[in-house]
């Protein structure tokens, strides 16, 4: 069966520190991924999305980015964090390919930033 | 782009039925439907591909009507675990394959 692991599961940084959160997939090749942030009581804002090693797409431009070393490992990074950035990360996966399927949220990183 | 939900909050009784609406102003492609419980990550209900098209399993239901670009999603016969919120998540027509958007999430409060 297929997992997804985030981590750390709750992070505190102050205004202007790096961030590194990491997702892991187990049980499944070449997947999709999806960084999303979901802000305190508001829906999903899709930041990042992968269907491939290297290869990613960004959906809202701001201080953060995202990579992927790695088939199943999905990386997001800020070299300074602002206030805003404070929210519940998300990771989730789907299968690849060209139908569109269901996707499977990881456990989630909850920021904040002081 | 963000598909509309209504109503924003709905409280039930056990036993009693709930309707949740997604209107989105683009042509869709596919409907997801997820539900979060506080604190906790969303988690996958069901996905309409076709207009027209009806999904449910156990008391759980949605439908998906192309032409409105509308989806519903329809509650039975509520039992307290159905409380959370419920997200609907649209896929245009023309769009990156596979990205949703999200509405805001209709809170669902269902009490004993």
């Amino acid at each position: 069966s297929q997992t997804i692991h985030q981590w750390p599961a709750t992070l505190v940084q102050p205004v202007g520190s790096p961030l590194s959160l990491e997702c892991t997939v187990e049980g499944t090749s070449n997947p999709n991924l999806y960084w999303y942030r979901q802000a305190a009581g508001r829906g999903l804002q899709l930041l990042f999305y992968s269907v491939g090693i290297g290869q990613i797409s960004s959906e809202v431009p701001q201080n953060l980015s995202a990579s992927r070393p790695q088939d199943r490992q999905f990386i997001l990074s800020s070299k300074k964090l602002l206030l805003s950035d404070s929210g519940f990360y998300l990771c989730a996966w789907s299968r690849g390919g060209t139908l569109s399927y269901e996707q499977y949220f990881g456990p989630g990183t909850r920021l904040t930033v002081t | 782009q963000q598909p509309v939900q209504s109503p924003q909050a709905v409280i039930l009784r056990e036993g009693e039925d709930a309707v949740i609406n997604c209107s989105s102003s683009k042509a869709l492609y596919s409907v997801h439907w997820y539900r979060q419980k506080h604190g906790e990550a969303p988690v996958f209900l069901m996905i309409l591909l076709k207009g027209g098209e009806q999904k449910g399993h156990d008391k759980i239901s949605a439908s998906f009507n192309e032409k409105k670009q509308q989806s519903s999603l329809y509650l039975t016969a509520s039992q307290l675990s159905y409380s959370g919120t419920y997200f609907c998540g649209t896929e245009l027509y023309g769009g990156s394959q596979g990205n949703l958007i999200f509405g805001k999430g209709t809170k669902l409060s269902v009490k004993p």
